[in-house]
């Protein structure tokens, strides 16, 4: 079972470039989040969705967009990258809400902004 | 302010000891997940609680409502559990905003 699948695990980009993470999922999740870790803090919500057509922001949404045209797929884009993008990013999906079902994360994306 | 808090922050142990690693959170959660993050980075789900106990293999977690607090066991530690642990507070209303402690990075010696 691939279960989540991201895409890059590495990218470096300059200042000002624009990149999209690909999240991808085998489960037939409804629930589906993006989350970036920086050293030494707790996981921060970007957005989230709870199907296909539905997003939503989450703590830290500035400087990021994301849709869900499919179940399956839940793309991340940055645009105009900054520094202070600099960070892992990990895709994770849940059948239901968080509060009832496990999470399934994905392997991480190290992005780097130069 | 909706916060967790992780302790300890990293913990050496030799194998075969029992480990214990603590999280506290705010009032009002309705979930607290337990992860484990790889040295590669990877995460994976370890436990969903909302209240008492549950067990998997050598791992127990624990969670006490009224003292806003969870525990997670590792009996018979090996040096394959190094990882990262890291507790999340889901609080009541809210769909998918998790609240993450930093983490406890955990290194046991064999």
């Amino acid at each position: 079972n691939a279960g989540v699948t991201q895409t890059p695990k590495f990218r470096i980009l300059k200042i000002g470039q624009s990149m999209t993470l690909q999240c991808t999922q085998d489960m037939n999740h409804n629930y589906m989040y993006w989350y970036r870790q920086d050293p030494g803090m707790g996981l921060k919500l970007i957005y989230y969705s709870v199907g296909a057509g539905i997003t939503d922001k989450g703590e830290v949404p500035n400087g990021y967009n994301v849709s869900r045209s499919t179940t399956e797929d839940f793309p991340l884009r940055l645009e105009l990258a900054a520094p202070s993008q600099t960070s892992v990013y990990f895709c994770a999906s849940s059948y239901t809400q968080p509060n009832t079902g496990e999470l399934f994360f994905g392997e991480g994306s190290r992005l780097t902004v130069l | 302010k909706n916060e967790v808090e992780q302790s300890p922050q990293n913990l050496t142990a030799q194998e075969g000891e029992f480990i214990t690693i603590n999280c506290s959170y705010s009032v009002g959660i309705s979930a607290l997940h337990w992860l484990q993050q790889h040295p590669g980075g990877g995460i994976v789900s370890l436990f969903m609680l909302s209240s008492g106990k549950k067990k998997h293999g050598r791992l127990i977690a624990t969670i006490n409502i009224q003292e806003k607090h969870s525990s997670l066991h590792i009996t018979a530690s090996h040096p394959r559990d190094s990882a990262v642990y890291i507790c999340a507070a889901l609080y009541g209303g809210s769909q998918g905003n998790l609240i993450f402690g930093k983490g406890t990075k955990l290194s046991v010696k064999p």
